[in-house]
């Protein structure tokens, strides 16, 4: 049921840089999307979100795109900080369908 | 504002047994989902429930079944343990109406 995929299980940055997370989905249902982050032995926290009728979604260092043809979303963090350093799941949503990717561990180099 | 609680956080169990979790909302939030994390699969989607009704399932065994009871407080239960149920479990809690889920710490289950 992989309806939404994070292909790089890692991506290392230096600090300062930009780093670009991505994710795909499938299902063409999907209206919403999300980013959360999570640190070991804590829940995942809400980051920030794009609805399917925009393409760009900023919040401070924090910017998410939506690519609908290409049923494809990206997060850029610029720029990157070493606290950034974290597990990044993307979600989509449809109604009550919530569906999360593998996740990305980011680690940001001092 | 209390978040949302999760219990146990740890547990361990042997297999065959049956292990069931509990998830405590945010106050006013009547939407809880649970799901799996286990490395390299990312969460894995078990079940949504609102006003105690599951209204999505996600694609997991009938050994996994929830509930949820009138003060949205939420159980889930996995019986006949197996070794691949070994994952950390979280819940995530809403008003139902958005998809903007807060997360619990989860539960960690090991089984042996």
């Amino acid at each position: 049921d992989q309806q939404v995929k994070q292909n790089s299980p890692s991506l290392s940055v230096q600090e300062g840089r930009i780093s670009i997370l991505n994710c795909d989905y499938t299902n063409s249902m999907f209206d919403y999307f999300l980013w959360y982050k999570k640190y070991p032995a804590e829940g995942p926290t809400f980051l920030i979100s794009i609805s399917s009728i925009k393409d760009k979604n900023e919040d401070g260092r924090f910017t998410v795109f939506l690519n609908k043809s290409a049923k494809h979303l990206s997060l850029h963090i610029v720029p990157s900080q070493p606290g950034d350093s974290a597990v990044y799941f993307c979600a989509a949503s449809a109604e009550w369908n919530m569906r999360f990717g593998a996740g990305t561990r980011l680690t940001v180099k001092p | 504002k209390a978040g949302v609680t999760q219990t146990p956080r740890y547990l361990i169990k042997t297999r065959g047994q049956q292990v069931t979790l509990s998830c405590s909302p945010i106050s006013g939030h009547r939407s809880v989902s649970w799901y799996q994390q286990t490395p390299g699969q990312g969460l894995q989607f078990l079940f949504e429930y609102f006003s105690e009704t599951q209204r999505n399932k996600g694609n997991f065994p009938g050994r996994f079944s929830g509930r949820q009871f009138s003060n949205s407080r939420s159980e889930m239960n996995v019986s006949t343990l197996e070794l691949g149920d070994s994952a950390l479990y979280l819940c995530a809690s809403s008003r139902g109406a958005d998809p903007h889920g807060i997360f619990g710490q989860g539960t960690r289950l090991t089984v042996v």
